[in-house]
């Protein structure tokens, strides 16, 4: 059972349009973390995200948590071929510390 | 100076063989932790510790066994090792709670 929902998996867009990745589920985070991945390195801590509601902004990337901690979606503005990575929605499950469990991941693609 | 290390970065090696992957964290955090992505992408916890003390083990086989000598080092060992194995070894450090933690660069592992 995947209890983070990440969607979608693929997105090949051109330059300069926008773009949203959801990551949902059932249950209860305590915080969620937007984690961005190059090919051959590891993944890269862009946010994280605490209160319900919350929205942090980080450049073109808007982050926003749900009300209720149970999803979170990402936004970026005008995509450049650098955004081109792994974006990967993370959360250490309500009541379960020490532990923290990803999505399967978008892999972006932004062309010139 | 970075902040997660572990070598070898790459590890080209024969079935049944038996071989470690080393990782140290400059952090100062007291909890560490093993994740595997495969090829997929799909990164899945295997083991994390905290402060020398094994938190989590995610019914990884017995032949993968991690040792903490001291909180700055989780190594992990690999036996017998099978074509499944084949995958990224991700060594990650962060605080106790898993809100948020930092990755070294990643181990592929090629089993043959």
């Amino acid at each position: 059972t995947q209890l983070l929902e990440q969607s979608p998996q693929f997105l090949s867009i051109q330059e300069g349009e926008n773009l949203t990745v959801y990551c949902n589920s059932s249950s209860v985070f305590s915080s969620l973390q937007w984690y961005r991945q190059e090919p051959g390195e590891g993944p890269v801590l862009l946010v994280t995200v605490v209160t319900g509601g919350e929205v942090k902004k980080l450049k073109r990337l808007t982050f926003q948590f749900g009300d209720a901690r149970k999803d979170s979606s990402l936004h970026i503005t005008a995509a450049q071929p650098g955004d081109t990575g792994l974006y990967l929605c993370a959360g250490p499950p309500y009541n379960q510390g020490g532990k923290l469990i990803f999505g399967q991941g978008t892999e972006l693609s932004v062309k010139p | 100076d970075t902040a997660v290390s572990q070598t070898p970065k790459y590890l080209v090696t024969q079935m049944g063989n038996d071989k470690s992957i080393k990782c140290e964290q400059n952090l100062g955090h007291d909890t560490m932790y093993w994740y595997k992505q495969d090829s997929k992408k799909f990164l899945k916890i295997m083991f994390s510790y905290n402060n020398k003390e094994l938190i989590i083990n995610e019914t990884v086989p017995n032949r993968f066994s991690p040792k903490s000598p001291d909180k700055a080092h989780l190594n992990l060992h690999i036996n017998s090792l099978e074509l499944g194995d084949s995958a990224v070894y991700f060594c990650a450090s962060g605080g106790y709670s898993g809100n948020t933690i930092y990755f070294g660069e990643g181990s592929w592992l090629t089993v043959v």
